[in-house]
């Protein structure tokens, strides 16, 4: 398998500007998450899937971030209006439950000027 | 918050040197884990240690757990300049995983 991929892997865009991130889990991997790190807020859990259903989207900052999974093999996350504020690495992982081993992908750095 | 947090936040040691960091967390976990960060790269599972297992080792890492101090620490013995990249605890509880602040570790040749 070629573990979980992410695209783009880097993306530059401007303020006010459509954002949208893109994640295949492993094939058999029940949950996805997208996690978003910052150096000033480390590692944050944004949003998890299990068998293509939001679980816990507590941590999806405001209303500008969405995310969905129209099936077991695609997810996407899109910010709309994007801000400099979302500037940092995106990470989506996927895993066969919410709190044993999660395999990551690659991340996509994002930069909103 | 419920981040995790790690000790010490940088570590520097020569090849060879043992390396020994920190993470204490605030809730009941299910279990905790290690991964490591390469710089530019996405966090790479290294070791699993459930609640109810006090020690565990796989290859050069050790890794010990204290549910009554919520700590748990992870040692890397003779360490290489391969080891150079950021650890991060994370402990598994109310049915997500939940990341310490990281340690970064450079090991130099």
């Amino acid at each position: 398998d070629a573990g979980v991929i992410q695209s783009p892997r880097h993306e530059v865009t401007e303020m006010g500007q459509e954002v949208t991130l893109r994640c295949k889990p492993i094939s058999g991997h029940d949950y996805l998450f997208w996690y978003r790190q910052t150096m000033m807020r480390g590692l944050e859990l944004l949003i998890y899937f299990n068998n293509n259903v939001p679980i816990d989207d507590s941590g999806m900052p405001e209303d500008r971030f969405s995310a969905k999974m129209p099936n077991a093999s695609f997810s996407t996350l899109k910010i709309q209006p994007s801000e400099p504020r979302d500037s940092a690495v995106y990470f989506c992982a996927s895993g066969t439950t919410p709190y044993n081993e999660q395999f990551f992908g690659p991340g996509t750095r994002l930069t909103v000027l | 918050s419920q981040q995790g947090e790690e000790d010490p936040q940088a570590l520097s040691i020569q090849e060879g040197e043992n390396a020994t960091m920190n993470c204490s967390y605030k809730t009941s976990i299910n279990n905790l884990q290690w991964y490591r960060q390469n710089s530019g790269r996405g966090l790479v599972h290294l070791i699993l240690i459930r609640s109810n297992e006090r020690e565990k080792h796989s290859g050069r890492l050790r890794v010990t757990l204290d549910t009554s101090k919520k700590s748990s620490s992870l040692l890397i013995t003779a360490s290489r300049a391969a080891d150079t990249a950021s650890y991060f605890c994370a402990y598994g509880s109310f049915q997500k995983l939940v990341f310490g602040t990281g340690t970064r570790l450079l090991v130099s040749p």
